[in-house]
């Protein structure tokens, strides 16, 4: 596989459910972010990890906890979500932070509803 | 804080016509401004990078222009096919690694 992959697609959960969200990528990136896609609303960066270490947390509330176990992989776990958490989480990677003229990579996303 | 807008949020053409896109943005001090494509249920590819010394990228019938001093990007799509028909976004990378992102046009070309 090639790019930036993110399972599952789709997730339906309650509110009371935890539940985690997957990235892998494979192109030797040393960056991975967390972005939050709402209806008719710019992208809104939620988390930056590099080299595994978490570099921004942008105001996220507590209910959504990032890990990054490594350079390919990013995990997204969820806990007591609100019926407006409800959006497309799309994960991307960048070779690094520092290199400015290196564009973001993309996965499809996770399309998550919260009932 | 940089704030990136586009105008229009949709956009509805017959095939064949050129496409014009636009994208502003508030603060001019930028390193560079992407442009991406989103079809419908799926992340971003991204199209064309416009350095801030740039005044212009090219991809095919794809053609970026920077304006940094107004705070200004144009997209052109040349002879639009019902395939180009997705929402395209442009993202402008102000300091550091933050990238952002206006709300997107949404482009239906009808065939």
């Amino acid at each position: 596989e090639t790019g930036v992959t993110q399972t599952p697609r789709h997730l339906v959960m309650g509110m009371t459910n935890k539940k985690s969200l997957k990235c892998e990528q494979h192109l030797g990136h040393n960056a991975m972010y967390w972005y939050k896609q709402s209806a008719k609303k710019p992208l809104e960066l939620m988390f930056v990890y590099s080299l595994e270490e978490r570099v921004e947390n942008n105001s996220v509330p507590s209910r959504f906890s990032p890990e990054c176990p490594n350079s390919s992989h990013l995990f997204l776990h969820l806990h007591t979500l609100q019926p407006e958490d409800s959006a497309l989480y799309l994960c991307a990677s960048s070779q690094d932070l520092g290199t400015i003229n290196q564009p973001q990579h993309f996965g499809d996303g996770t399309r998550l509803s919260i009932l | 804080k940089q704030e990136v807008t586009q105008i229009p949020a949709a956009l509805s053409v017959p095939e064949g016509e050129n496409l014009v896109l636009n994208c502003s943005f508030t603060d001019s001090a930028i390193y560079n401004l992407q442009w991406f494509r989103q079809d419908p249920g799926k992340g971003l590819t991204s199209l064309l990078l416009i350095q801030s010394s740039q005044r212009e990228q090219t991809s095919g019938r794809l053609n970026a222009s920077l304006d940094k001093s107004s705070g200004r990007s144009t997209l052109y799509i040349a002879a639009s096919q019902p395939g180009d028909s997705a929402t395209y976004l442009c993202a402008v990378r102000s300091n550091d690694y933050k990238l952002s992102f206006g709300a997107g046009t949404t482009v239906t070309v009808r065939a």
